[in-house]
């Protein structure tokens, strides 16, 4: 079964920091696109950031500099690694992979999340 | 690139809803993903939507929910409302390093 599974959240103070990390099953997550979104409290869906082939990555302008994505080929899981944290940051964070064949350039799948919390 | 989406719609139990997501500040042509979020749930897919109106749907997505385009516009349609379909509802789309959603319908069914 292809599937994503969050994990690494919790609370954080703020100016800490936190790697989430995203394990795939069913596929092999360095031949997809990933992504990592989020949703803060009463918010809609925000976009995080994006790993393609070939390793490169793009940000979203909010957490561009105190974030990198990156993926563990030997573990099959997708990271994210966030510095200097922020209550903005405090969110539940969602990876998805890009489909393929019709469904390529949108994300057919995503996991459950895992909430991420900066608070003093 | 933006995408706008009415905040709120509600339609019946049994009747049918048609969700809409704007392009704005780019190209008309672009394809959307719509993907739907029910408390306590991740996202979960329901289909890519082209320009034409042509419509890809993700595994296990019934057959009422359908897609169409007119210009900027992309639509989501729900037929047959049922109480599992309450939920928020997100257009999507892509450029090259980036990715942006609408702000998210949210879908009371009455």
């Amino acid at each position: 079964e292809v599937q994503l599974v969050e994990s690494g959240g919790g609370l954080i103070q703020p100016g800490g920091s936190l790697r989430l990390s995203c394990a795939a099953s069913g596929f092999t997550v360095s031949s997809y696109y990933m992504t990592w979104v989020r949703q803060a409290p009463g918010k809609g869906l925000e976009w995080v950031s994006i790993i393609y082939s070939g390793d490169t990555t793009y940000y979203a302008d909010s957490v561009k500099g105190r974030f990198t994505i990156s993926r563990d080929n030997s573990k099959n899981t997708l990271d994210l690694q966030m510095n200097s944290l922020r209550a903005e940051d405090t969110a539940l964070y969602y990876c998805a992979r890009e489909g393929v064949g019709l469904h390529l350039g949108v994300f057919d799948i995503w996991g459950q999340g895992t909430m991420v919390t900066v608070s003093s | 690139l933006e995408l706008t989406q009415s905040p709120s719609a509600s339609a019946s139990l049994g009747a049918s809803v048609r969700l809409t997501c704007t392009l704005s500040r780019g190209p008309s042509s672009y394809a959307i993903a719509w993907h739907q979020l029910q408390p306590e749930k991740g996202p979960r897919y329901l289909m890519k939507l082209n320009s034409d109106g042509s419509h890809s749907k993700g595994d296990g997505i019934p057959d009422r929910f359908s897609g169409s385009s007119s210009g900027a516009e992309r639509y989501l349609t729900i037929s047959s409302l049922q109480s599992e379909d309450e939920a928020d509802y997100y257009c999507q789309t892509w450029g090259t390093g980036l990715v942006v959603f609408g702000g998210g319908t949210k879908l009371t069914v009455l």
